[in-house]
């Protein structure tokens, strides 16, 4: 399986953006990269996929690096909700998700 | 309405006893998953069950046994329970390959 690289914690500021990365070197040609996240005490929800193209939608936005080795995930404006833990994962299609620990992200008020 | 649900949410217990853990969705999805998150919060997937078949069977112990009534139930029977057994698992279902809804975890503790 292919492998991500997630900083463990990032912090940021209230209502500023929030920019988290992720690294994926051995990402090969027929794997989508997705973003999950797990809020305290509640399973995993999914935020955002892409394949090669940068992608938006009413959570984020997902920018994907144009040799595809590395993609960033872009909170607009980080309110105290958005506190948890992404998850950025690789996955083919059919095969299972394999989480890793992902970025624990703080927002300070 | 609740999309995934799982009961019991807390579940305690001792070493040896057999227990099950339920799950419903209500969505509609052909795809449906049990996963285990441990103490220090990785979270793996156990297995995979597509229409009523499993599909994806990690290296799990075979105390764990997935059972699917129909597509909408996805329970797992756990048998001789262990100290390790102890974490939150985690149902989850799909429809397509790329959003999973997960349900809100059943903390099993076992003493």
């Amino acid at each position: 399986d292919a492998k991500t690289t997630q900083p463990n914690s990032m912090e940021s500021n209230e209502e500023e953006p929030v920019h988290l990365p992720c690294n994926h070197s051995t990402i090969s040609g027929t794997d989508y990269i997705h973003w999950y996240r797990q809020l305290p005490s509640q399973g995993p929800e999914y935020v955002i996929h892409g394949l090669t193209s940068n992608v938006n939608n009413r959570m984020a936005s997902l920018a994907i690096a144009e040799d595809r080795k590395s993609s960033t995930l872009i909170l607009h404006r980080a309110t105290l909700r958005d506190a948890a833990v992404y998850y950025c994962i690789l996955n083919n299609y059919g095969q299972n998700f394999v989480f890793g620990p992902g970025t624990r992200l703080s927002v300070l008020p | 309405d609740t999309a995934v649900s799982q009961t019991p949410k807390y579940l305690v217990t001792q070493m040896g006893n057999d227990k099950s853990i339920k799950c419903e969705q209500n969505l509609g999805h052909d795809t449906m998953y049990w996963y285990k998150q441990d103490s220090k919060k990785f979270l793996k997937i156990m297995f995979s069950y597509n229409n009523k078949e499993l599909i994806i069977n990690e290296t799990v112990p075979n105390r764990f046994s997935p059972k699917s009534p129909d597509k909408a139930h996805l329970n797992l029977h756990i048998n001789s329970l262990e100290l390790g057994d102890s974490a939150v698992y985690f149902c989850a279902s799909s429809h397509s390959f790329y959003e999973q809804y997960f349900g809100p975890g059943t903390r099993l503790t076992v003493t």
